[in-house]
């Protein structure tokens, strides 16, 4: 089966602009999740999404960062605006909530430097 | 959150055995032990899990104290390929939402 597929894969862009990534989970995962890797700590989930619906947002910087995920397949993650504290690998996760107990399948992340 | 406490990192020979543990002593009856590891420039892969009983897959094995409050990674023969970020997680199946949060993690090094 296909994997998690993420684009760009490098970015860099300098502080105050915007900056968008783009996510499409394995075909019939229902759940999508997305985490932020800063250099040298584990990644950090930041949105969980349940189809099209949202289920926890709770660590998402709702005043810079937002995500949506339309007809429950591909979802986007946007910052705007991006500060310096944001370079990090953002990672894009899915998993088949029928095999709830079960491994999530990551993407190999976007890399944002922000300058 | 349960959590788990790792070593910061390990070394291993190649194509020597590596275990790698895991110490969870608030872990809670519903939690499953799930391990990922992050290769370098990559997002982090499944391993393996358990919530009982040892486990064994074609990537490793997993060894379940009786009372649950550790656990043990084991790579049979470590191969260069095997240098990674060895996350042990904490996954509640009585949650729902199924959540991974991750720690730092034990960084292996294989000596070639």
């Amino acid at each position: 089966e296909a994997g998690v597929a993420q684009s760009p894969r490098y970015k860099i862009i300098e502080k105050r602009q915007s900056v968008a990534f783009w996510c499409n989970p394995i075909s019939g995962h229902a759940t999508l999740y997305w985490y932020q890797q800063i250099l040298g700590q584990g990644p950090k989930l930041l949105i969980q999404f349940q189809n099209n619906g949202v289920v926890d947002d709770s660590q998402l910087p709702k005043d810079r960062f937002s995500a949506e995920r339309l007809k429950g397949v591909d979802s986007t993650l946007k910052i705007q605006p991006a500060k310096l504290e944001d370079s990090a690998v953002y990672l894009c996760a899915s998993r088949n909530i029928r095999q709830a107990k079960y491994g999530y399948t990551f993407g190999s992340g976007t890399r944002l430097t922000v300058v | 959150d349960a959590k788990t406490t790792q070593p910061n990192s390990m070394e291993s020979n190649e194509e020597e055995p590596v275990h790698l543990p895991c110490n969870h002593s608030t872990i809670s009856g519903t939690d499953y032990i799930h391990w990922y590891r992050q290769l370098p420039s990559q997002g982090p892969e499944y391993v393996i899990h358990g919530l009982t009983s040892n486990v064994n897959n074609r990537m490793a094995s997993l060894a379940i104290a009786e009372d649950r409050k550790s656990s043990t990674l084991i790579l049979h023969r470590a191969t260069l390929r095997d240098a990674a970020v060895y996350y042990c997680i904490l996954l509640d199946s009585g949650a729902g939402s199924y959540q991974l949060t991750f720690g730092k993690g034990t960084k292996l090094s294989v000596i070639p």
